[in-house]
């Protein structure tokens, strides 16, 4: 079975700080696609990131960052210089190859202060 | 341009009542989902339609209906529903389905209130 952990059920950090969101998953698949959700507070879900199981490369997208390691089934997410505008719900979630269903953690809720 | 529009934005409705939830996408995406999603939980799939045909049903009780007109659309029909059924209803569309490497992009979601 798919398991989705994020550990960390609350965070708060002050404005320019950089935090860092844990995800770690557990599958037997060899192919299965991760991804980092946004929910602000207005619920709608927002896509910010998909990495395939057999692309180990880091990711940066402006003040985002993503670092996927298959050694410890870990993609962990990290915002450098946190802003207010950044406080949401942050849900990591996992695909296997063959299926529509995505996996959830349990989200992370991020509050920056300024 | 990725969006999914949901209609509408919040709904109270009685436990005798009939309604639909309405989620529309002009992406060309052949895959459509129901979502719903309670305060302080990560969002549980009820349905998904894959090139308009129901596909997947996440054993959800038959108060709740789905129907996807064309590949467009998507509605979730309410019918006789209970106090705890209140939550947010997220619709979703993606490019694929099934197999392969793909995102699922989200509405802004339904916040139903079941009185």
């Amino acid at each position: 079975a798919q398991k989705v952990t994020q550990a960390q059920t609350e965070i708060s950090v002050v404005e320019k700080e950089d935090v860092t969101l844990d995800c770690v998953y557990e599958t037997r698949d060899t192919t299965y696609y991760l991804f980092w959700y946004k929910q602000p507070p207005s619920g709608e879900l927002v896509f910010l990131i998909r990495r395939n199981s057999f692309d180990e490369q880091n990711e940066i997208s402006g003040r985002y960052s993503w670092n996927f390691q298959k050694s410890t089934s870990s993609f962990n997410f990290t915002i450098t210089a946190s802003q207010v505008v950044d406080s949401a719900v942050y849900f990591c979630a996992l695909r296997l190859e063959y299926g529509n269903k995505l996996v959830f953690g349990a989200g992370t809720i991020l509050r920056v202060k300024s | 341009d990725t969006e999914v529009t949901q209609t509408p934005k919040h709904l109270v409705m009685g436990m005798t009542n009939k309604k639909s939830l309405k989620c529309e996408q002009h992406m060309g995406h052949r895959a459509m989902y129901w979502y719903k999603q309670k305060a302080k939980k990560p969002p549980e799939l009820m349905f998904v339609y894959s090139y308009e045909k129901l596909s997947i049903n996440e054993s959800v009780p038959s108060r709740f209906s789905p129907e996807c007109p064309n590949s467009s659309l998507l509605n979730l029909h309410l019918h006789a529903l209970q106090p705890e059924d209140s939550a947010l209803y997220l619709c979703a569309s993606s490019p694929g389905q099934g197999v392969g490497a793909y995102e699922q992009y989200f509405g802004p979601g339904t916040r139903l209130t079941v009185t």
